[in-house]
């Protein structure tokens, strides 16, 4: 199946730096990514739509200076959580739709995650 | 308006069938999922079913959907040790083929 893989898988940083966090599409190639945010015994929350060669389309109530998204080619998105902070410790998600034969368009394939910690 | 609603918190027996229930809000969403999440990873895609469909079997995974009640449901038959998770189920809004929007998860344990 297709993969999608996240690095790092968890980072600690110090408040005020800033964090990237990468994701690969390793067998395929994905036009279109999405980045999730998931609180520890929630559910994952929507926050972009990376698009190859375009700007990130940012959900409601998600700030695009501090989450930037670069999606510079069809098989790597990248998220920046810019001057971050406390609140921003958080598990975050990356996830691509692979174009498969008899799968439904709406599929997508998630990484791994990678757990940020803000100290 | 976008919600999907599980309740947080299933225990059963080794053994025994785990049915997990779902409801959304999006009577036009084309496919729904069940995704399974184990402790530290990613979503992990158990099954999805089409719109039109009212049941899908896959080895001991059926899952139900009522369209009229917006109710979906995912029965996992013989639950295993190794199915203990968190088990999400997701819309796709009309239009939206990109955008999953994922209910809160259900946290199935399941003891001996």
């Amino acid at each position: 199946g297709a993969v999608v893989s996240q690095h790092p898988s968890w980072v600690i940083c110090k408040s005020g730096t800033s964090v990237k966090i990468e994701c690969r599409s390793l067998d395929f190639q994905a036009t279109t990514m999405f980045w999730y945010r998931q609180f520890p015994k929630q559910s994952l929350m929507l926050m972009a739509t990376s698009n190859e060669g375009s700007k990130a389309t940012y959900e409601q109530g998600v700030e695009k200076d501090k989450f930037l998204i670069n999606h510079a080619s069809l098989t790597l998105s990248t998220l920046t959580v810019t001057s971050a902070h406390p609140e921003d410790s958080s598990f975050y998600i990356c996830s691509a739709r692979a174009h498969i034969p008899a799968r439904p368009t709406g599929e997508l394939f998630f990484g791994e995650g990678s757990r940020l910690t803000v100290l | 308006g976008e919600d999907v609603e599980q309740s947080l918190f299933l225990s059963v027996r080794e053994g025994d069938s785990s049915v997990i229930n779902c409801t959304y809000t999006d009577s036009s969403s084309t496919y729904l999922y069940w995704y399974k999440q184990e402790p530290g990873a990613g979503l992990q895609l158990l099954t999805y079913i089409f719109s039109n469909m009212d049941m899908k079997q896959d080895q001991r995974l059926t899952v139900l959907l009522n369209k009229k009640d917006k109710h979906l449901s995912l029965r996992i038959a013989d639950t295993q040790t190794g199915d203990s998770a968190i088990y999400f189920c997701a819309e796709s809004p009309s239009g939206g083929y990109n955008k999953l929007i994922f209910g809160a998860g259900t946290r199935l344990a399941v003891h001996p």
